[in-house]
C-alpha cells in the first residue's frame, strides 16, 4: 500500500504563474518531508524539506506547506519558469528511516 | 568526489545472468542508499547502509539481490539470475547523517535492461 501518494501524474502551467504540486500521505508517524526534482537521465536533486513541527518552509521561489491534520503537503513554485519543467517527487521519513517516495508529478511550464 | 558516481550508466544483460552495479558516494558521507525506479513508478527503497551498523535490507525484493559496502565507502549491488522484471533504473544516494534537512545526494543511476 502506497504511503506517499501524488495523485496528479502531470501538470501544465503558464510561465510566470504559480505551480502547485500536491502530495498526500497515510502514515501519521512521518515527521520529515522532502521534495525532489528530476530531469531525464539524471538522478533526483533535493529541493526543499520541512519538519513536522512546522507548517511552512520557504526557499526563494519554492515554498512547502504542511497540513498534518489532513496528511497533506504541497509545493508552490512562483513564478514558474520553463527550467522548472521536470518530474517532482514528494518523499517522507519516519524517525530517520530511509525516505519513502511518491510516484512523481511531471510539471510542464509553457513559455 | 564532487558527487555520487554510479557505473555503468547503462547495462543490458541476458535473463539469468548476474550483474554488479557500483556506487561511489560522496567522500565523508556516512549513509548510503540504493533505490530503483521501474517504468512509471516512484523510487522504491532497496537497502541502506549507515556507518558501521548492520545494513537495513528490508527493501530487497528477493534473495537474488544483495549489496555490500566496503570500507565504509564504495558499494556494490549484485543481482543474481536476473529476470525481466528487474529492468529498472537503479539509483544510489549518499548523505551526511540522516540526510533529512539537506536531502540525499543521488547519482545519475544505472539503467538495467534484462532481455
Amino acid at each position: 500500500d502506497q504511503q506517499v501518494k501524488q495523485n496528479s501524474p502531470s501538470l501544465s502551467v503558464q510561465e510566470g504563474r504559480i505551480s502547485i504540486l500536491n502530495c498526500d500521505y497515510t502514515n501519521s508517524m512521518f515527521d520529515y518531508f522532502l521534495w525532489y526534482k528530476k530531469y531525464p537521465a539524471e538522478g533526483p536533486t533535493f529541493l526543499i524539506s520541512i519538519s513536522s513541527i512546522k507548517d511552512k518552509n520557504e526557499d526563494g521561489r519554492f515554498t512547502v506547506f504542511l497540513n498534518k491534520s489532513a496528511k497533506h503537503l504541497s509545493l508552490h513554485i512562483v513564478p514558474s519558469q520553463p527550467g522548472d519543467s521536470a518530474v517532482y517527487f514528494c518523499a517522507a521519513s519516519e524517525g530517520n528511516t530511509p525516505l519513502v517516495f511518491g510516484k512523481g508529478t511531471r510539471l510542464s511550464v509553457i513559455a | 568526489g564532487a558527487g555520487v558516481s554510479q557505473s555503468p550508466s547503462n547495462k543490458v544483460t541476458e535473463k539469468g545472468k548476474d550483474v554488479e552495479l557500483r556506487c561511489d558516494p560522496i567522500s565523508g558521507h556516512t549513509a548510503l542508499y540504493w533505490y530503483r525506479q521501474s517504468l512509471g513508478q516512484g523510487l522504491e527503497f532497496l537497502i541502506y547502509f549507515q556507518g558501521n551498523s548492520a545494513p537495513d535490507k528490508s527493501g530487497l525484493p528477493s534473495d537474488r539481490f544483495s549489496a555490500e559496502r566496503t570500507g565504509g565507502s564504495v558499494s556494490t549491488l549484485t543481482i543474481q539470475r536476473t529476470q525481466q522484471e528487474d529492468s529498472a533504473v537503479y539509483l544510489c544516494a549518499s548523505s551526511a547523517g540522516t540526510g533529512l534537512e539537506g536531502g540525499y545526494t543521488f547519482g545519475s543511476g544505472t539503467r538495467l535492461t534484462v532481455v
